[in-house]
């Protein structure tokens, strides 16, 4: 069965320093991964996805992820953190059908230290 | 551009009360169309999709029922609200084969 893993419910960083969230999922075949982003209150906003191609793959807000296959890995990072990027961040898989389901990760909240 | 609309965005009901929430998606046809639920701590749980008008497809056996009377609504109900119904109800879209749009979402408390 297809599920994905977000190993950090919480991850503190200092305003300016850098940031990678961890997410493993398990899938049967080459999978369709996306990270969403949540603010307090609203919907889930898309930052990026892969669906093929290269593998280090940007995002708006200055994220990017990396897939790598032999990890079943999907991290996101972002090279330095700005006090508006606390939110909570949702990784997720998918197969491209015709119902084209996502299952979703339990998510990583992330605070910003002044 | 396309735009997903959810309304009311708060609503607070007594218990054994009906419900229906609304979705409209606008600037497209023929969307794939899910709700889903967003306890606090535990990330969302699709509840309905559907790939057609009239086509609903339930993921959760539960006290709430979807309908889609139309290409681009989609409405979830309840004929008597119970107090684990309340959470944060997101409707989503896909245009097929592809990404998934979130609507800004309905929190819903039942007391």
């Amino acid at each position: 069965a297809q599920s994905v893993t977000q190993p950090d419910i919480h991850i503190t960083v200092s305003e300016g320093a850098s940031l990678e969230l961890r997410c493993n999922y398990s899938y049967g075949a080459t999978p369709y991964l996306f990270w969403y982003v949540q603010s307090p209150g609203q919907g889930l906003q898309l930052l990026l996805k892969y669906f093929s191609g290269d593998t280090l793959v940007q995002g708006i807000k200055g994220f990017e992820a990396e897939f790598k296959r032999s990890q079943s890995s999907f991290n996101l990072r972002k090279p330095s953190v700005h006090w508006s990027d606390a939110a909570e961040y949702f990784c997720a898989v998918g197969m491209m059908n015709r119902d084209d389901k996502i299952i979703f990760g339990k998510g990583t909240r992330l605070h910003i230290l002044p | 551009s396309q735009t997903i609309h959810q309304w009311p965005a708060t609503l607070v009901q007594p218990v054994g009360s009906p419900l229906s929430l609304e979705c409209t998606v606008e600037g497209t046809s023929n969307p794939n169309l899910y709700w889903y639920r967003q306890a606090a701590g535990r990330g969302l749980q699709l509840l309905f999709y559907s790939v057609g008008i009239g086509q609903i497809s339930s993921e959760v056996p539960q006290n709430l029922s979807a309908s889609r009377p139309q290409d681009r609504q989609f409405i979830l109900s309840s004929k008597k609200l119970l107090l684990s119904d309340s959470g944060f109800y997101l409707c989503a879209w896909s245009p097929r084969e592809e990404t998934q749009y979130f609507g800004p979402g309905t929190r819903l408390l039942v007391l």
